[in-house]
């Protein structure tokens, strides 16, 4: 049983545009992280969010977490194609430190 | 540079020939963790260790061992290797905070043929 829906599963969209993707759970989780990962290479952490209705942001990249701990949102603000690569979603439950990984949202921006 | 490093990055193999994929980490984190990464199915996690001689398994043991006898090395061996272990193979590390991020290899993919 996946834990965590992430949607889309697919996007692509051209430089400029702007984009969110989401992360969805009936779960509730003590935080929540998101991380890209780029063709050939290894998931890279982009931020924790832990409180409810946190907002963080990353330069063009504004992520979300709802108020109930149960979902996240990443919003990114004219997309540029660096930011190509696949977006997951990893939620801690409480009293653990394990995250349950969801499967991703492949992001690709055309020139 | 604070980093985890898999070895070997590509690895081709025939059926039934035993094999040990490395990692090993720089950061003193108490947490190490071996995935697994399908197309459609996402990572999954195959074994992970919360600290030195400490393992245990994950969504997606079988066919698989492990050994924390140091902190800083998680190896990953394949006693019987079969096709179905065909993926691409990643080492994380982290400390044991709440919170904390993964730092994750990258990667090794595995052919078996």
């Amino acid at each position: 049983t996946q834990l965590l829906e992430q949607s889309p599963q697919f996007l692509s969209i051209q430089e400029g545009e702007n984009l969110t993707v989401y992360c969805n759970s009936s779960s509730v989780f003590s935080s929540l992280q998101w991380y890209r990962q780029e063709p050939g290479e290894g998931p890279v952490l982009l931020v924790t969010v832990v409180t409810g209705g946190e907002v963080k942001k990353l330069k063009r990249l504004t992520f979300q977490f709802g108020d109930a701990r149960k979902d996240s949102s990443l919003h990114i603000t004219a997309a540029q194609t660096g930011d190509t690569g696949l977006y997951l979603c990893a939620g801690i439950p409480g009293g653990s430190y394990i995250p349950t990984f969801g499967r991703g949202t492949s992001l690709i921006v055309h020139p | 540079e604070a980093q985890v490093t898999q070895n070997p990055r590509y690895l081709i193999t025939v059926t039934g020939k035993k094999l040990t994929v490395t990692c090993s980490q720089n950061m003193n984190h108490e947490y190490m963790s071996w995935y697994r990464q399908d197309p459609g199915l996402g990572l999954r996690q195959i074994y992970y260790s919360m600290n030195v001689e400490v393992t245990d398994k994950g969504d997606v043991p079988e066919g698989y061992k492990v050994s924390r006898k140091e902190k800083r090395n998680f190896p990953l061996i394949l006693e019987s290797p079969s096709p179905n272990q065909t993926s691409l193979y990643f080492c994380a590390s982290s400390f044991r905070r709440t919170g904390d991020g993964y730092t994750f290899g990258s990667g090794t993919r595995l052919t078996v043929v």
